[in-house]
């Protein structure tokens, strides 16, 4: 059974720091990319950042580039995202999501059940 | 970046109601479309892949169809179990984008 278990999440202050893992397990994770997708309280999905199954390729949204870092150990199947000068506008839950790509698309067939991340004074 | 409109963003229906939500891209996408149940407090789930395939383990009730800006997800009789919001996602271009979400609600 494919399961991806997040951890990290919490109250911080506007600027601070937090680093989020997601741990992987029941698949071969080195095969696949991953991404983070956040989702704001009552509001909508958000993609956050990509990462390729060797870290050769990196992408990330126009609003956290700069801020935030993506990383992985494929030797410990982890995925992980170093959130950096945090803001207000960050708080959300945080999921790490598998991507599978086909001939004709590529999405996301497994996700964490989410982290919280709270950026409160 | 590509804009996904869906609509409507919420409805009301009935059990064994057949339901269409409809997504439309702001350029075309060929079929790089998804969409995704998410219910209450959990993670979400997906259901059709590049527009029209049925991920494994998903009742045949739900269907996709579309291609290019265009696209439509449909339930075929309404279970209880299927009141939650659903997402379509392009996959075509860096960022990928989700639609604002359709919420559907028992009426």
């Amino acid at each position: 059974e494919v399961q991806l278990v997040e951890s990290g999440g919490g109250l911080v202050q506007p600027g601070g720091s937090l680093r989020l893992s997601c741990a992987a397990s029941g698949f071969t994770f080195s095969s696949d990319a991953m991404n983070w997708v956040r989702q704001s309280p009552g509001k909508g999905l958000e993609w956050v950042s990509y990462i390729s199954s060797s870290s050769g390729s990196i992408e990330y949204a126009d609003s956290v580039k700069g801020r935030f870092t993506i990383s992985r150990d494929n030797a410990k199947k982890s995925l992980y995202l170093q959130m950096n000068s945090l803001r207000a506008e960050d708080t959300a839950v945080y999921y790490c999501a598998r991507d599978v790509c086909s001939s004709t698309s590529c999405y996301y067939t497994n996700w964490g059940q989410g982290t919280l991340v709270t950026v409160s004074s | 970046d590509i804009q996904m409109t869906q609509s409507p963003s919420s409805l009301s229906a009935s059990v064994g109601d057949r339901v269409t939500i409809t997504c439309r891209a702001s350029q075309s996408i060929d079929t790089y479309l998804n969409w995704y149940q998410q219910k209450p407090g959990k993670a979400p789930n997906l259901l059709i892949y590049a527009a029209s395939s049925l991920q494994s383990g998903v009742p045949p009730r739900f269907s996709g169809s579309g291609s290019g800006t265009d696209f439509t997800l449909t339930i075929t009789s309404l279970q209880p179990e299927d009141f939650a919001s659903y997402y379509c996602q392009q996959s075509h271009r860096t960022p990928p984008t989700f639609g604002g979400g359709t919420k559907v609600e028992i009426k």
